[in-house]
């Protein structure tokens, strides 16, 4: 029940082209839902996030598609670049306070070639 | 930027030994939390500590494991006798209070933990 499944494990995309991941959750109890950019030796990083009374949130070329009653969110990233090949996590919380656990999907290595 | 710094960096560390994981916070948060890694695999939450208490951790968080706020800074995570299963990336991350709202938990550069 607290898993978060992520799709695909690696994705290759021409510059400029659209990038999408997909993750599915079963907790109903989560209401926070970040997306984490990694890059190579370095920590996760927030890029962007979304809480299910909003089915899309955009930022820049980011957007987070969100299907509350499919328990599913996705994201987008739109002209797609070589400097956004990244490991990608959606990850998922209960939000009744401040400091919920993160649950993370699997990872989708991205590879953007020029 | 204000940022989470974690040291060392790379540990190296015989199975059995006992390793402590340093790490200081964003100065303002009042979460902490410790994650890790396994090569090549999802990030995994092991525990999270607020008002000086542990608020919530996972089933990896065993006997051997151990977290402290020694002083107004600093955040460790200790392992008493290390195992092989323990090498991963340990990440140590802080989040700000925001009364009844989840918000971005920041994220250090790890320590990557090799058992030998």
């Amino acid at each position: 029940q607290q898993q978060v499944k992520q799709s695909p494990q690696s994705l290759i995309v021409q510059k400029g082209g659209i990038s999408i991941i997909n993750c599915a959750y079963e907790n109903t109890a989560f209401d926070y839902f970040p997306w984490y950019q990694q890059f190579p030796g370095k920590g996760p990083a927030l890029l962007i996030a979304i809480r299910p009374d909003v089915s899309e949130k955009k930022e820049g070329r980011f957007t987070i598609s969100f299907n509350k009653s499919a328990k599913q969110f996705s994201l987008h990233i739109m002209d797609s670049q070589p400097g956004d090949s990244a490991t990608y996590f959606c990850a998922a919380s209960k939000g009744e306070t401040s400091g919920s656990r993160l649950t993370f999907g699997e990872g989708t290595q991205l590879t953007v070639n020029p | 930027e204000p940022e989470v710094t974690q040291t060392p960096s790379h540990q190296v560390t015989q199975m059995g030994q006992e390793v402590i994981l340093r790490c200081v916070p964003i100065s303002n948060h009042l979460y902490f939390y410790w994650y890790r890694q396994i090569l090549g695999q999802k990030v995994e939450f092991l525990v999270s500590f607020y008002n000086n208490e542990i608020s919530e951790k996972s089933e990896i968080f065993d006997d051997q494991f151990s977290v402290e706020r020694p002083d107004g800074s600093n955040f460790t995570l200790k392992i008493r006798s290390t195992k092989l299963e323990d090498s991963a990336m340990y990440f140590c991350a802080s989040s700000p209070w925001t009364g009844i709202m989840n918000t971005e938990a920041f994220f250090g550069q790890g320590t990557r933990l090799t058992v030998v």
